[in-house]
């Protein structure tokens, strides 16, 4: 079984759509993640979440939104889709507490045509 | 948030050690220095962590500096598939929420 799965895996859309990417994780963790990688391979945080807390990184435009159904899930939603959106973004879940490893999925790659 | 400095890219060959530098002057002392490794065309995956003492696991070893303001991941015997994007990140319970990846090290393994 994979621990943290994402869908789609690839995704290409027009700019101006509404899109989402779920991720799920069966590892039983309390924090999820979605980090955002563009064309230089820079890895950057977008979002960190538990059942308590929503952390979000100032840079990210609020056209962009997690939601969480449940602790399982952490699904990242998309409004008007930019060109500049295009990117493979990674969920990834980890147990509390900076010392614990984190589990990332395959990623998503979004292309905005 | 402190930062990593790392050397964009290395060459190493096939079943030598490789030591894998890291820099971060400005760590605080709840930071954790954990390393990461990218394959191509695949999710950032786990290499090691640690605080201040040095860590061995069945992966690699990572070597702290006594001041901690630097490290080493070290592979033992490189393979090929040990080329990567290798990435330090410093994560402490403050920063969790907030930390970034950096540009990494290219690992290139010849064989």
């Amino acid at each position: 079984d994979t621990a943290v799965s994402q869908t789609p895996k690839y995704l290409v859309t027009q700019m101006g759509n509404d899109k989402s990417i779920k991720c799920e994780q069966n590892l039983g963790h309390d924090t999820m993640y979605w980090y955002k990688q563009d064309s230089k391979k820079f890895l950057k945080i977008m979002f960190s979440y538990n059942n308590k807390e929503l952390i979000i990184n100032e840079t990210v435009p609020n056209r962009f939104s997690p939601k969480s159904p449940d602790k399982a899930h952490l699904n990242l939603h998309i409004n008007s889709l930019e060109l500049g959106d295009s990117a493979v973004y990674f969920c990834a879940s980890s147990p509390p507490g900076s010392s614990r490893e984190a589990f990332f999925g395959q990623g998503t790659r979004l292309t905005v045509v | 948030d402190a930062k990593t400095t790392q050397p964009n890219s290395m060459e190493s060959n096939e079943e030598e050690p490789v030591h894998l530098p890291c820099n971060h002057s400005t760590i605080s002392g709840t930071d954790y220095i954990h390393w990461y490794r990218q394959l191509p065309s695949q999710g950032p995956e786990y290499v090691i962590h640690g605080l201040t003492s040095n860590v061995n696991n069945r992966m690699a070893s990572l070597a702290i500096a006594e001041d901690r303001k630097s490290s080493t991941l070290i592979l033992h015997r490189a393979t090929l598939r040990d080329a990567a994007v290798y990435y330090c990140i410093l994560i402490s319970n403050t920063n969790a929420g907030k930390s970034t990846f950096g540009d990494g090290t290219t690992l290139t393994v010849k064989p």
